[in-house]
């Protein structure tokens, strides 16, 4: 299976700051990346699809870029609500895998 | 509007099997993949496989091959996962999600929390 590789595996960052969170796959996977915010208990949200198309619903300052074997996500101004853990997720050959996670808290 | 209900909470003793279910609504259910995804406490998110509620076909990860089983029955719109041989580390989290049919997840399940301890 392709292995993604996600950095940092936490951060803490003041309101209003950017925030840059990277996933590396294994191998070329094009752009088939998604991205994933979960707050403690509950499911994952789809924020990000297909590396850079944004979910319906999401609010802007969520981007993501990247193909091949880098991606980038990043919360232009980071708010209150944001805290969580975000994950990336590929898919490739019909089998999927999840980043590590990176845990984003307010300093 | 969609919803994705799963079965309750289990506990199991090491080497036992557990079969976990996520009844669907509101839409067809052979329209959408259905994959499950496990987290282990305080862990990451972790694919276990797909359904194709349609064919019944299914596609693992490697890690699970030999050891998980999913399957469907169309008559009310229920997916299966079931994970034998099991082992503590196996405690975690387990939750069934709509695929949107380009490989991302619209819709979770609550959640299954499956506990293994002797």
């Amino acid at each position: 299976d392709i292995q993604m590789t996600q950095s940092p595996s936490s951060l803490s960052a003041s309101v209003g700051d950017r925030v840059t969170i990277t996933c590396q796959a294994s191998q070329d996977i094009s752009n088939y990346l998604n991205w994933y915010q979960q707050k403690p208990g509950k499911a994952p949200k789809l924020l990000i699809y297909d590396a850079s198309n944004l979910e319906t619903g999401v609010p802007s300052r969520f981007s993501g870029s990247g193909s091949g074997t880098d991606f980038t996500f990043t919360i232009s101004s980071l708010q209150p609500e944001d805290i969580a853990t975000y994950y990336c997720q590929q898919y490739d050959n019909l089998r999927l895998t999840f980043g590590g996670g990176t845990k984003v808290e307010i300093k | 509007q969609v919803q994705l209900v799963q079965s309750g909470a289990e506990v199991k003793k090491p080497g036992a099997s557990v079969k976990v279910s996520c009844k669907t609504s509101a839409y067809t259910f052979t329209d959408y993949y259905i994959h499950w995804v496990r987290q282990a406490p305080g862990q990451g998110l972790e694919w276990m496989g797909w359904i194709n509620p349609d064919s019944g076909g299914t596609k693992y990860a490697q890690k699970f091959q030999g050891r998980v089983t999913m399957t469907r029955d169309t008559s009310i719109s229920t997916t299966y996962m079931e994970l034998s041989r099991l082992t503590p580390d196996d405690t975690a989290v387990y939750f069934c999600a709509r695929d949107t049919n380009t490989w991302s997840y619209d819709y979770w399940g609550q959640g299954t929390l499956v506990t293994v301890s002797s």
